[in-house]
């Protein structure tokens, strides 16, 4: 089955440091993976994905993730972090061969102190 | 990108009774998807909507407790039945909108429920 797993709950990063949220994948197949946001008393947003390609992505938001498949990893990264950022972020990749259904991780909770 | 509204945003019910929960989306999309995501969890796939036929449940939820309909390309409801305090939680629809691209699923802003 597929899965992915964030091992952090929560994240505290200074402003203007860089932030790194971990993710990792178990998936059969060649994996495809998605980051969304989640602001409070709101939806979740689409921040990137990885296909296929370089294994560094470019999202929305000044955000980014490396795709590191010897270890299983999709790790979501920004080199400047804004308090604006603080959020809930989530992992997630396909359930099975289609991509509608996804499986998420159980979040990270991005704390961006002033 | 698919622009998707949920009604009503929140809502507070006792138990035993019924919510419907409505999923409206600016474009015709094919597929469309319900989400719950109970208190401090991640979000787990209930079923997906399919248009002119039955939804599909996926593990632990049955078509009883959650009834879909789907009556056009736009819109569904996803209804919880027989409510009890382990229902509260935040139910998102989802879109995936083919007309911007593939691998890309859109959110509604989520129905917040509590159930005394």
């Amino acid at each position: 089955a597929q899965s992915v797993a964030q091992p952090e709950d929560q994240v505290n990063v200074a402003e203007g440091n860089p932030l790194t949220v971990k993710c990792t994948y178990s998936v059969s197949g060649n994996p495809y993976l998605f980051w969304y946001v989640q602001y409070p008393n709101r939806g979740l947003q689409f921040l990137l994905k990885y296909i296929t390609g370089d294994n560094l992505v470019k999202g929305s938001y000044g955000f980014e993730a490396e795709f590191n498949k010897s270890q299983t990893s999709f790790h979501l990264k920004k080199p400047s972090a804004l308090v604006s950022d603080s959020a809930l972020y989530f992992c997630a990749a396909p359930m099975n061969t289609g991509f509608q259904k996804l499986v998420f991780g159980t979040g990270t909770r991005l704390l961006v102190s002033p | 990108s698919a622009v998707i509204s949920q009604k009503p945003s929140r809502d507070i019910c006792q138990r035993g009774t019924s919510l419907t929960i409505q999923c409206q989306v600016d474009s015709q999309v094919t597929m469309m998807f319900w989400y719950r995501q109970q208190p401090g969890q991640s979000l787990t796939l209930i079923a997906t909507a399919n248009q002119g036929s039955e939804a599909t449940y996926e593990s632990g939820f049955v078509i009883d407790k959650f009834p879909i309909s789907r009556p056009n390309l736009t819109f569904s409801t996803l209804t919880v039945s027989n409510m009890s305090p382990e229902d509260s939680s935040i139910y998102l629809c989802s879109v995936e909108d083919r007309g911007v691209e593939d691998n890309e699923q859109f959110f509604g802003p989520g129905t917040r429920l509590t159930v005394l």
